[in-house]
């Protein structure tokens, strides 16, 4: 089965730190993404990636940066973390078109 | 505006009922519907997928597809309480990166 990881599970950050989001997908997936859930607003689509070196905006990407620095990787970046980004993140990887596959998520307290 | 919608927020069903839940796209060039399954605490995985016009079975789940109107609706039929979970639906078109989600239904089957 296709195997998606995020690192750290849980991160507590202060306002205004910065916060790195890990996720690594061993599927070789050509396309990977990063969401959040929020209760009442579902999963929100950050950043998407179609390939390594390439990051493109999703639905609400303000206050996010996104790397892919090779097939494996993909990285969220919060450089000046607001407690409005306290969360719950996801990654994911699948082809276009196809059924996506989630890592086990990453609960950000931002205080 | 959400792009995908569904309903309802919140279904109540007894242990052996029937559970209907519905999920409509206003984006006309969609292709594609999925439903996925979240369970508490934990990340959503794929269920079923829709692509073609007319009804697909797969033990006590049915989902059916209207690509006429963009509807799409997914059926548990026996519904015990490890169905409970929040059922997500998701849609995007083939030429598309991107799938967008409804804000989902919560399912509660009591024993």
């Amino acid at each position: 089965e296709a195997a998606v990881t995020q690192s750290p599970r849980n991160k507590v950050a202060v306002t205004g730190g910065k916060v790195t989001l890990s996720c690594n997908q061993t599927n070789n997936h050509n396309n990977m993404y990063w969401y959040r859930q929020d209760t009442g607003h579902g999963l929100r689509l950050i950043h998407y990636s179609y390939g390594a070196g390439s990051t493109e905006k999703g639905d609400i990407p303000d206050g996010y940066k996104a790397s892919r620095p090779s097939q494996e990787n993909f990285s969220l970046i919060l450089e000046l973390a607001t407690p409005s980004q306290t969360s719950v993140y996801f990654c994911a990887s699948g082809e276009r078109g196809a059924e996506q596959f989630f890592g086990p998520g990453t609960r950000l307290t931002v205080l | 505006q959400q792009k995908v919608q569904q309903s309802p927020e919140s279904l109540i069903v007894p242990e052996g009922g029937m559970a209907s839940l519905n999920c409509t796209s206003s984006d006309r060039n969609v292709d594609y519907f999925w439903w996925y399954r979240q369970h508490s605490g934990k990340s959503p995985k794929m269920l079923m997928s829709i692509f073609s016009n007319g009804e697909k079975e797969e033990g006590r789940f049915t989902v059916h597809l209207n690509k006429a109107s963009l509807h799409t609706s997914l059926h548990i039929r026996d519904s015990q309480p490890s169905d409970s979970a929040l059922y997500l639906c998701a849609a995007t078109d083939t030429n598309a990166y991107k799938v967008i989600f409804g804000k989902g239904t919560h399912l509660h089957v009591l024993p």
